[in-house]
């Protein structure tokens, strides 16, 4: 089992709608929960970081965080076609080591 | 600007051949990573850096090398033992490793492909 799973998508949404996307993970340990969002042939730039469980929100951005059922979710309103990309949740236990899920594309439709 | 560069963007290795992806930075981060990512796996680490002449081995240590000469640079070394090495590599920096909760920020990416 991987310690952090994601669906790899492709997630195709219109132009608008809410984009939702989720992870799950093993470990109890971790104690910082991260977002990525990852442009075609592009390094990943951080999206969102959150600590604790709850919400954060940024904008057009919501992370949640839950960790009693170990459950990460990152929300996008009013999606725009440049919300296209890769995003990638990570975890983090202590020592700064991150841990990545494998990523769910997405795709906003005009 | 700050930031975190890699070279080349697209590399080449022939079969038995060594090849060495560069990655710079300017933010005057102490620590300095090394991640592969193939398509569906997420990034996976490969050496990490926390100070100048030092450096760890990550998750898939295998088949590379990496050196930490200065603090602004952290260059990678594909061998020939790497059996696989077609993916995309990813650097990127920290402020501190060791502390919780800091940020990583990753440079553009270098693809490379097996001739």
């Amino acid at each position: 089992q991987k310690e952090v799973e994601q669906d790899p998508g492709p997630l195709s949404v219109p132009e608008g709608a809410i984009v939702s996307l989720n992870c799950t993970y093993s470990n109890s340990a971790f104690q910082y929960f991260m977002w990525y969002r990852q442009y075609s042939r592009k390094g990943p730039e951080l999206l969102m970081y959150t600590y604790s469980s709850g919400n954060k929100e940024d904008g057009r951005f919501t992370a949640q965080v839950d960790k009693s059922s170990k459950y990460i979710s990152l929300f996008i309103r009013d999606s725009q076609p440049s919300d296209s990309a890769t995003y990638l949740c990570a975890v983090e236990a202590a020592g700064n080591k991150l841990t990545f899920g494998g990523g769910t594309r997405v795709l906003v439709k005009p | 600007d700050g930031g975190i560069t890699q070279s080349p963007k697209y590399l080449f290795r022939k079969e038995g051949q060594n090849v060495t992806l560069s990655c710079e930075q300017n933010l005057n981060h102490d620590a300095m990573y090394w991640y592969r990512q193939d398509p569906g796996q997420g990034l996976r680490l490969i050496y990490y850096s926390q100070i100048v002449n030092d450096f760890q081995k990550g998750d898939i240590a295998e088949g590379y090398s990496v050196s930490r000469e200065k603090k602004e640079s952290f260059p990678l070394t594909v061998t020939s033992a790497q059996k696989n090495p077609t993916a995309f590599y990813l650097c990127a920096s920290s402020i501190a490793r060791g502390l919780a909760g800091e940020t990583q920020y990753f440079g553009p990416g270098t693809r490379l492909l097996v001739l």
